[in-house]
């Protein structure tokens, strides 16, 4: 059975702050991994990796993947309040036939 | 704008009932999926299909049916609801290549069985 762990399950921080979330994942024929935010509503899309050892940048957020050690992590510089989600981890596998599997989240919370 | 539409927001229904929950995309996309969210359980799937009227079990398929008659249109079917469905029913679809594409979620449906 594929397996996405997450941790920490919630990190509370101050503004400013810089975090790390991390994935770890046991599947099946890995395709891709990817983050989402979601803040009350419908998840949104952060990144999709799916080659080791190449980081992908939006803004203050970043992510690379670790295909050998099987784990991925999410940096979050210069917090902000509105960074405040829950951040999900999910990993595509097999040939169509084992789904999109996600981790349970991490809830982070940006005290100002 | 990829756009994922649940039919409902916010459903109550009663234990015993039959549910149908709709979701339709609009961007042509093969694959469909059909997640609970639950506090402390994070997204589980339910069921997904990669084609029109193929379906493929998830982690947690009791209790539950799909149909997939058009590609854009995917359906959950609780065939007799029970309170312990009680939650947030999120769909999504991702196109091709299988594992290449982001998915995008719908707005969930909250529904309630009492």
């Amino acid at each position: 059975e594929d397996k996405v762990v997450q941790s920490p399950l919630s990190l509370v921080v101050h503004e400013g702050d810089t975090v790390t979330l991390n994935c770890s994942y046991e599947v099946t024929n890995f395709r891709s991994l990817l983050w989402y935010k979601q803040e009350k509503k419908a998840p949104t899309f952060l990144f999709m990796l799916t080659s080791s050892g190449i980081e992908k940048k939006s803004g203050r957020l970043s992510s690379i993947l670790d295909k050998k050690e099987l784990f991925s992590i999410l940096n979050i510089t210069a917090t902000q309040t509105g960074d405040s989600a829950v951040y999900l981890c999910a990993v595509y596998s097999g040939g169509g036939a084992d789904g999109l599997t996600f981790g349970k989240g991490t809830h982070l919370i940006i005290q100002p | 704008d990829v756009k994922v539409t649940q039919s409902s927001r916010y459903l109550v229904k009663r234990t015993g009932e039959k549910v149908f929950l709709e979701c339709v995309q609009d961007m042509d996309h093969e694959n469909m999926f059909w997640y609970r969210q639950d506090p402390g359980l994070g997204l589980r799937l339910i069921y997904f299909s990669y084609d029109v009227k193929m379906k493929e079990k998830g982690d947690i398929p009791e209790g539950y049916s799909v149909s997939r008659e058009k590609k854009e249109r995917f359906s959950l079917i609780l065939e007799s609801a029970s309170t312990n469905q009680t939650s947030m029913y999120l769909c999504a679809s991702s196109g091709p290549p299988w594992g290449n594409t982001e998915a995008f979620f719908g707005q969930g449906t909250r529904l309630t069985v009492v």
